[in-house]
């Protein structure tokens, strides 16, 4: 099965600065048809996830700006340009390259 | 919009089983592959099964192989997934979510607890 990690863990940030959540994969994630599945996820306190972002860098309909990923082979990140409130919970990445998928373990983003 | 509704969760003790549906509406859920994900109590999120849009492949977790078996009917837009032999560590939130290498939206999740 394909690693997915996460880091950091947890991330405390403050109001209106940026923060960086780093996946690594244990393969890389390019497909036969040349996509890379890569997508991430958030979840709020209470509620279900939420994908944000899906092959890397496609942010969803909603999504705001702020948000945005990147990487490649086995290298991504999701980058938050400046945090607000409404941010906090845990993000997930997730391969859909490989089966079976995988998500990586979490990063619990709270407000300092 | 998307609606995904996820029912069937309840108590089963260890080795038991137990059906869960997933109802959908606002979709063309005939063209979409889709996939069970699960949340243990507190922990991250977990991939269990997934099937493509017409039925015919289908895909699992190594943790769940030979014991879960998800399925679809096109005709009443519905996803389901058939779990036997369960154990205590299948205790979890259950989603429904759209996609698979893509996944998409998710609903709201039905809990199963395995417990003698």
């Amino acid at each position: 099965d394909v690693v997915m990690t996460q880091s950091p863990v947890s991330l405390p940030v403050t109001l209106g600065q940026p923060a960086s959540i780093s996946c690594r994969s244990s393969q890389g994630l390019v497909y036969d048809d040349g996509n890379t599945y890569l997508n991430w996820f958030l979840q709020r306190p209470g509620q279900s996830p939420r994908r944000l972002i899906y092959l890397v860098s496609k942010r969803d309909s909603g999504v705001p700006d702020r948000f945005s990923g990147g990487g490649s082979g086995t290298d991504f990140t999701l980058e938050i340009s400046r945090v607000e409130a409404e941010d906090v919970g845990v993000y997930y990445c997730m391969q859909g390259t490989h089966f079976p998928l995988t998500f990586g373990g979490g990063t619990r983003v709270d407000i300092k | 919009e998307a609606q995904l509704l996820e029912s069937g969760g309840g108590l089963v003790q260890p080795g038991g089983s137990l059906r869960l549906s997933c109802a959908t509406s606002g979709l063309i859920f005939n063209i979409y592959d889709m996939s069970w994900v699960r949340q243990a109590p507190g922990k991250g999120l977990e991939w269990v099964a997934g099937i493509r849009a017409n039925g015919v492949e289908t895909f699992y977790s190594s943790s769940v192989w030979g014991r879960f078996i998800v399925s679809r009917d096109n005709s009443r837009n519905t996803l389901s997934l058939q779990m036997s032999a369960l154990r205590v560590e299948d205790t979890a939130r259950y989603y429904c979510v759209n996609g698979l290498r893509i996944s998409g939206g998710w609903g709201r999740g039905t809990l199963v607890t395995v417990s003698s």
